[in-house]
């Protein structure tokens, strides 16, 4: 069956444009994560909902990061006025159930900030 | 502070030999902890998991080890294979706090070579 997908797989923005990265979960999951992964390091958590609702927004590094799912599918991350520090992969998972259990990782978008 | 961790950027063992990868975490709060595998361009797999109400749990060749005292957590590959060669990413949850949010160590880079 489908995985999660995640799109574009690559994206360079120029210091100041604005970005929308497109996360589709696996059909039906409720949850859905977004994470941050900077070079060697790894994914640290940006975001989280359980179906349209946005539960917990604590590892937004600053406020022209806004993620959205309106209807409690497809989710969007939108970075606005990037920076230079914002390079990195967002990963997106899903989980079909409310709890700390398995998430099921798209393969990220790299975005690349000049 | 992170608060998971994992000490060692990287492990080479011979194929057919055992792999012990390592965890340490500093959160008293942490109840549940998962293993995921990553290969280069994709995101994070999910490997094995263990809940705090147990110290063992097996799933074909990975055993995953909990001690709580210590705050460790190990995982051991038997035999190791040149496929498991991947970036292992060691994350913990606290589920009655943060329902689903996941934290990751750095991850440790595992070269089995045949």
């Amino acid at each position: 069956g489908a995985g999660v997908s995640q799109s574009p797989r690559y994206k360079v923005a120029k210091r100041g444009q604005d970005v929308a990265l497109r996360c589709d979960p696996i059909s039906g999951h409720v949850s859905l994560f977004w994470y941050q992964q900077a070079l060697g390091q790894g994914p640290e958590f940006l975001t989280y909902f359980q179906n349209e609702a946005q539960l917990d927004k604590s590892g937004l590094p600053s406020d022209r990061f806004f993620a959205e799912r309106p209807e409690g599918s497809v989710s969007t991350l939108k970075i606005q006025r990037t920076q230079q520090e914002d390079s990195a992969v967002y990963l997106c998972a899903s989980s079909p159930s409310g709890g700390p259990y398995e998430q099921y990782f798209g393969p990220g978008t790299r975005l690349t900030v000049t | 502070d992170q608060q998971v961790k994992q000490n060692s950027p990287s492990l080479s063992v011979q194929e057919g030999r055992i792999s012990i990868l390592n965890c340490d975490y500093t959160n008293s709060m942490f109840d549940y902890f998962l293993w995921y595998k990553k290969y280069p361009a994709e995101g994070p797999t999910f490997l094995i998991s263990i809940s705090s109400i147990k110290d063992k749990n097996e799933d074909g060749r990975f055993t995953v080890f909990l001690n709580k005292s210590a705050k460790h957590l190990s995982l051991h590959i038997v035999p190791s294979q040149p496929g498991d060669s991947a970036v292992y990413f060691c994350a913990a949850s606290a589920y009655n706090t943060n329902a689903g949010k996941s934290t990751f160590g750095d991850g440790t880079t595992l070269t089995v070579k045949p």
